[in-house]
């Protein structure tokens, strides 16, 4: 079945670091490819998302390329503020349905010192 | 402010006590989920909705019952409730193929 992995947390940076969090997937058929983040207290948003092979989604800086190749979608981010500390959830999106079922990864928890 | 609203926030709960959970969205969206996120677990799927009036079971039903009251409405309900049931759980919606939307949660404590 579907599946996602993300790298183990949590990750500690210095602010103006570079940030990359790692995920991969398997998968049947196409599916769609997400980044939520979970702030402290609060529920998931949808930080960015990509729908098809080599497509590029883009957010707040953060930054994920659909590689179908290497069936991964990592997070990258040139430059992390504290502002950034959250938990980062890797997702898949299955088929074309409307209700398709989103499934997530552990997360990953990011803490950036001053 | 358009989203999705769950009730309580909080709860304490006695083993064997029943409750209901309470979703509700005004975004127009067919779907709507409930999750419960537990450390080093991730979110894990309970109950979903595809359109009013259809409910069918995710990964981790036992213990629950959800109800889709209407399009906006989707209640989530333990009839006896389990100290595995403390978690926190997620009401979401989403709109066709793009991303859920997700309300704040309801952290529930079974004691």
């Amino acid at each position: 079945g579907n599946s996602v992995t993300q790298m183990e947390g949590p990750v500690t940076l210095s602010e103006e670091a570079f940030l990359t969090i790692n995920c991969t997937y398997t998968a049947t058929g196409y599916p769609s490819l997400f980044w939520y983040v979970q702030y402290p207290g609060e529920g998931l948003q949808l930080l960015l998302k990509a729908t098809k092979a080599d497509d590029k989604g883009s957010n707040k800086g953060f930054e994920a390329t659909y590689r179908k190749e290497t069936t991964s979608f990592h997070l990258e981010k040139g430059s992390v503020q504290v502002s950034d500390s959250a938990v980062y959830f890797c997702a898949l999106g299955g088929g074309s349905a409307s209700y398709d079922k989103v499934i997530f990864g552990p997360g990953t928890s990011l803490s950036v010192i001053p | 402010n358009a989203g999705v609203t769950q009730t309580p926030k909080f709860q304490v709960l006695k083993t064997g006590q029943s409750m209901t959970l309470q979703c509700a969205q005004d975004m127009n969206h067919n779907s709507m989920y409930w999750y419960r996120q537990d450390p080093g677990m991730g979110l894990r799927l309970i109950y979903y909705s595809a359109s009013e009036g259809t409910t069918d079971k995710g990964e981790v039903p036992n213990g629950y019952n959800v109800s889709r009251l209407n399009k906006r409405e989707f209640s989530l309900r333990l009839e006896s409730a389990a100290p595995s049931q403390t978690s926190v759980y997620f009401c979401a919606s989403k709109p066709g193929l793009s991303g859920y939307t997700f309300g704040s949660g309801t952290r529930l404590t079974v004691v």
